[in-house]
Order: structure tokens, then sequence, then C-alpha cells
């Protein structure tokens, strides 16, 4: 069965901290997503990664994919308040219909 | 920019009752999901949707619940007897098979409550 686990699953830091989150999954695949969700929001698609070594980045956010280490990593650089939300990752099972298997999420908090 | 729509935002209904959450996906899509949330936990999987027919369901999407795609835009979630764990939002998402990936665009979703 694949899983899929983030951490951590809580995050609260000062504003122009930089941090990670990390997004680990048990089998191999090499289609991993992030999603970010506000409260109360739907999900929003920020980075798809899809193969080894693939690097995506989007002003203070940088995903990649390590495949080998069956590892993910979303970076924030110099975080600002109004990236506090909860990010998701999701990895494609593989089969013919594309279905995703969810981590936990990460609900990050950044305070001013 | 084209975008997934869902109708009701707020469902509240009867334990016991039948409720259909309807979705809108983007009009080039192929693939459509069917998602639910329950407050401050993970997204879980109920059933994708390919060709007019179930590609995969989950062991969540028991006897209890159906999907349609009743004419060439809408695609409906039927339960048919509603149980109070039922409460959860729940997500329309569609995709195109773009490359061989399936970056897939959800929807507002409906916040269902059963009392």
């Amino acid at each position: 069965e694949l899983k899929v686990e983030q951490n951590p699953l809580f995050l609260s830091m000062q504003e122009g901290k930089n941090y990670t989150i990390y997004c680990n999954y048990s089998t191999t695949s090499d289609r991993l997503y992030w999603y970010r969700q506000d409260p109360g929001k739907s999900l929003e698609s920020l980075f798809v990664l899809l193969s080894n070594g693939a690097v995506k980045q989007e002003g203070r956010l940088m995903a990649s994919l390590d495949t080998k280490a069956r590892l993910s990593t979303l970076h924030i650089t110099a975080a600002v308040h109004d990236l506090s939300a909860t990010y998701f990752c999701a990895v494609d099972k593989g089969s013919s219909n594309y279905q995703l298997i969810w981590g936990a999420g990460t609900k990050l908090i950044i305070k001013p | 920019e084209p975008e997934v729509t869902q109708t009701p935002s707020h469902q509240v209904t009867q334990m016991g009752q039948e409720v259909i959450l309807r979705c809108v996906p983007i009009s080039n899509h192929l693939y459509f999901y069917w998602y639910r949330q329950i407050l401050g936990q993970k997204v879980e999987f109920l059933v994708s949707f390919y060709n007019n027919e179930i590609s995969e369901k989950s062991e969540i999407f028991d006897d209890q619940f159906s999907v349609e795609r009743p004419d060439g835009s809408n695609f409906t979630l039927k339960i048919r007897s509603t149980k109070l764990e039922d409460s959860a939002m729940y997500f329309c998402a569609s995709s195109e098979e773009t490359s061989g990936y399936n970056e897939q665009f959800f929807g507002p979703g409906t916040r269902l409550t059963v009392l």
C-alpha cells in the first residue's frame, strides 16, 4: 500500500526565516504534486514534479524530488505571512487513472 | 481561466436522507474525481471516473455512494442514506491527460453537514 508521510505536521515560524517541509512516500513513483490549502478553501496546485532531481521554484517556494530516496521537499525562503496555509504533498499511484495518495498536510503559520 | 465549480457550497441534511453534490469540471478535462476531507484532516480519495465509468474507487466508496455524469458537463456524487460520519468537505477535481501526468484541479468544495 502506498503511504505518504509529511513532516512536520505543524510549523510555526517567524517572517524572514527559512524552513523545509518533507514528504516521504513508500513505493516507487516519479510523479509528485504539492498543493496549498487556505483555511476553509479549496486545494490549489503549486508544483508538479515528474522526474528524479526535478526542482521547481515559484517566488519564495521551491520544491524538489529525489525518487531514489522517495523524498520531496518544499523549501520556504524568507517566509512572509501570506504563505501561511496548509501544504499537502500527493503522490501519483501510477494506475491508469492517476489516483493521488495524499500526505496529512503541514499547517504552516508565519508570524509577522 | 477555466475552473471547476461545485454546488451547493453548503448542504445540511438529516441522517438517512439522500444528498446529491454537483460538480462542473473544466470543459476539456477527461478525468474526474471526488475527494472528501473531514475537518482538519487529510484529503481522502473516493472515486475516479473516466470515459463514463468508474475507473477506481476507495474503500470509503461503498454502496451508499454513486457517481454519474448525467450530461456533457455535470458530474454528480450521490449519497443515498447519509450518516453522521459523512459530514465533511467534498471536493470535486478534474484533470486532462497531459504527457502521462495528472495535475488535478479542484473545485471550491461542498461542506456537507449531517445532523
